[in-house]
């Protein structure tokens, strides 16, 4: 039969309301994460990304968590605005030999209501 | 503008056509990488490029074959493709691979395998 297309979560959310979205990752071995969004016919673009040796970092208006015990990351959004409406990826760096190697998981959309 | 320009945007061809996907970047980089994103699946890593060499290739089928002239130029040639190639391809660049770096993607090229 043919096959389906992914099913992405989604958080819709109104605007100026705080945003948070989660992720699993799977690796325990993994020491670097980012998250990035991708907004309609473009490619991912770089939010915040955070080192295994921090638990939390913050950006403008984003601020990224990290749960190493639970290997979970999420990303909070404040004031949420329409302009952040886009799938929100997270990424784990699984290494490798060389050191960087990106593993994406399979996004959330994220709704701004005006 | 994310200093990663991929050409062309859109493409359509056949299964016994031959192509080419171009992605040049002007960030200073010395690591370019090739995605595949699709409906069915995350993004996917296809093939790593550092200081020219491939340090990286992610099972990927002999139909694509990537070349790298030098740092700053990454091609992924296309032969005999199949429907369910059709994706939208993500060319990314980083300082390098040998530390965690986050990756500048480009817009990407939406191929459509008839």
């Amino acid at each position: 039969g043919e096959s389906v297309g992914l099913h992405l979560p989604t958080l819709s959310v109104q605007e100026g309301d705080n945003s948070i979205i989660n992720c699993a990752y799977s690796n325990s071995a993994s020491d670097y994460f980012i998250w990035y969004k991708q907004e309609s016919g473009k490619g991912p673009q770089f939010i915040i990304d955070i080192r295994s040796n921090m638990d939390k970092r913050q950006g403008q208006r984003v601020t990224v968590l990290l749960n190493k015990t639970v290997k979970h990351l999420s990303l909070q959004i404040a004031a949420t605005q329409p302009g952040d409406s886009a799938v929100y990826f997270c990424a784990e760096n699984e290494g490798g030999v060389y050191g960087n190697k990106l593993v994406f998981g399979a996004g959330t959309i994220l709704r701004v209501k005006s | 503008e994310t200093g990663v320009t991929q050409t062309p945007r859109h493409l359509v061809m056949g299964m016994t056509n031959k192509k080419s996907l171009k992605c040049e970047q002007h960030l200073g980089h010395n690591a370019m990488y090739w995605y595949k994103q699709s409906a069915k699946k995350p993004l996917e890593l296809m093939f790593v490029y550092n200081f020219k060499e491939q340090t990286e290739n992610n099972s990927v089928p002999s139909r694509f074959s990537p070349e790298c002239p030098n740092s700053s130029h990454l091609f992924l040639h296309l032969h005999t493709l199949q429907p369910e190639d059709s994706a939208l391809y993500l060319c990314a660049s980083s300082q390098a691979t040998a530390t965690n770096e986050k990756l500048f993607f480009g817009s990407g090229t939406q191929l459509s395998v008839l």
